[in-house]
């Protein structure tokens, strides 16, 4: 009963280096988020995938790409990694066309860029 | 521009006693609110939620109340324990089921407010 599970945990990067956040949903849910989440800034959405094959962009995407790989899969990248992007990163799952079903959060990935 | 705003950044009460917690939106299209809860080193969890049609809704100890007047929610915890204490955060959503919209994660949330809860 994994749920929503991110990998890594934890990652330390040099400015402009490249690395890709893995995100994998066990619950068949359609759409998948990513959030970042700041001090004093709550969580704000990066981008979106509403179902397989499909992404959108959130409220801040620059700097970001995503793969929605598969049903299950939603990956995150950061093609040259800037300090502004040191945060946590969370990965969210949620089924379609239920109302007032929740999102599902993962456990978080903190990054941090020197 | 914080469409959703929680201007109480920690909030302590006594175990046993209310723990009320304030979020002011400003996007007159917003149509579903949520709380989450989050503890330290996991992601945030649903908590309750609210459409825009109802003023309050209630879930055990937990009762969110609406005021689309003066955009404003509060998450009222009675009684409240020391298991409560967390981050809690409010969020708003534009795409709500009597919206017509399809996806309810796109989430605008507050920034948090920081609940302890003293034995």
């Amino acid at each position: 009963n994994a749920g929503v599970t991110q990998t890594p945990k934890f990652q330390v990067l040099k400015t402009g280096q490249s690395m890709t956040l893995q995100c994998a949903q066990d619950m068949n849910h359609n759409s998948m988020y990513w959030y970042r989440q700041d001090p004093g800034m709550g969580l704000r959405l990066i981008y979106y995938s509403a179902s397989e094959g499909t992404t959108d962009k959130g409220e801040v995407p620059n700097g970001y790409n995503v793969s929605r790989l598969n049903k299950r899969e939603f990956s995150l990248r950061l093609e040259s990694a800037a300090p502004s992007q040191t945060s946590v990163y969370f990965c969210a799952s949620e089924p379609q066309g239920w109302w007032g079903s929740p999102l599902h959060f993962g456990n978080g990935t903190r990054l941090t860029v020197t | 521009d914080q469409q959703v705003k929680q201007n109480s950044p920690s909030l302590s009460v006594q175990e046993g006693r209310i723990s009320i917690l304030n979020c002011d939106y400003t996007n007159s299209m917003f149509d579903y609110f949520l709380w989450y809860k989050k503890y330290p080193a996991e992601g945030p969890t649903f908590l309750i939620s609210i459409s825009s049609i109802k003023d309050k809704n209630e879930d055990g100890r937990f009762t969110v109340f609406l005021n689309k007047s003066a955009k404003h929610l509060s998450l009222h915890i009675v009684p409240s324990q020391p298991g409560d204490s967390a981050v809690y955060f409010c969020a708003a959503s534009a795409v709500g089921p009597y919206a017509g919209g399809t996806s309810y994660g796109k989430l605008t949330f507050g920034q948090g407010t920081i609940l302890t809860v003293h034995p």
